[in-house]
């Protein structure tokens, strides 16, 4: 089936640093969704992008909808160390009522 | 307002069994959709219900199946319990439905066969 490549697939990094991962796909998305997952526990949605070339920000993270509709990037600023866990992009085709195709996580460590 | 809760947490069952996992959405949502998750294959949709009717189904043998009463809760059910179905299932449910947007997931339930 569809599948978005996410990368990168793990990163280590210095509390404080800032981080981007991003997802790609040859299909074009009508939606683009990312969460983040703790041990044990679902995903947590955490933006949500509705249009090409949208940016939108929660706190210190910061999503872009790409403006060709193939991708779109996540970055945290001032990392800190709850942001440990899985990250993952959702993206929707736009061919319709499909459900939503997941990348395979980025997985994030901050060393404090 | 409540989250989505899945029931049980945790699971132990034996090859050949089944299993019935349960699913209660956000109230006023009306789809449902379920998730597999493993780690070497990510998150695998299963199948989407939305007003007790599945809308989408993914790629898994029939063994998997589902269903969503009046109230939008939903079930899953597993037959013949194989090892490589030891995963942790996900539920999530949204707004609009049929289509997936904004889906908010549940803690799912962890499923082991031994």
């Amino acid at each position: 089936g569809q599948q978005l490549n996410q990368s990168p697939q793990s990163m280590f990094i210095q509390e404080g640093e800032d981080v981007s991962m991003n997802c790609t796909s040859s299909s074009i998305f009508n939606t683009w969704l990312w969460y983040k997952q703790d041990p044990g526990e679902g995903p947590v949605l955490l933006i949500a992008l509705y249009k090409a070339g949208e940016l939108t920000s929660n706190g210190r993270l910061t999503a872009q909808f790409g403006i060709t509709r193939k991708d779109s990037f996540l970055n945290i600023s001032a990392s800190i160390p709850s942001d440990v866990g899985i990250y993952f992009c959702a993206g929707q085709l736009s061919s319709g009522n499909t459900p939503l195709v997941f990348g395979k996580g980025t997985r994030l460590s901050v060393i404090a | 307002k409540a989250g989505v809760t899945q029931t049980p947490r945790y699971l132990i069952k034996t090859r050949g069994q089944q299993v019935t996992l349960s699913c209660s959405p956000i109230s006023g949502h009306r789809s449902v959709s379920w998730y597999q998750q493993t780690p070497g294959q990510g998150l695998q949709f299963l199948f989407e219900y939305f007003s007790e009717t599945q809308r989408n189904k993914g790629n898994f043998p029939g063994r998997f199946s589902g269903r969503q009463f009046s109230n939008s809760r939903s079930e899953m059910n597993v037959s013949t319990l194989e090892l490589g179905d030891s995963a942790l299932y996900l539920c999530a449910s949204s707004p609009q439905g049929p289509m997936n947007t904004e889906a908010f997931f549940g803690q799912g339930t962890r499923l082991t066969v031994v």
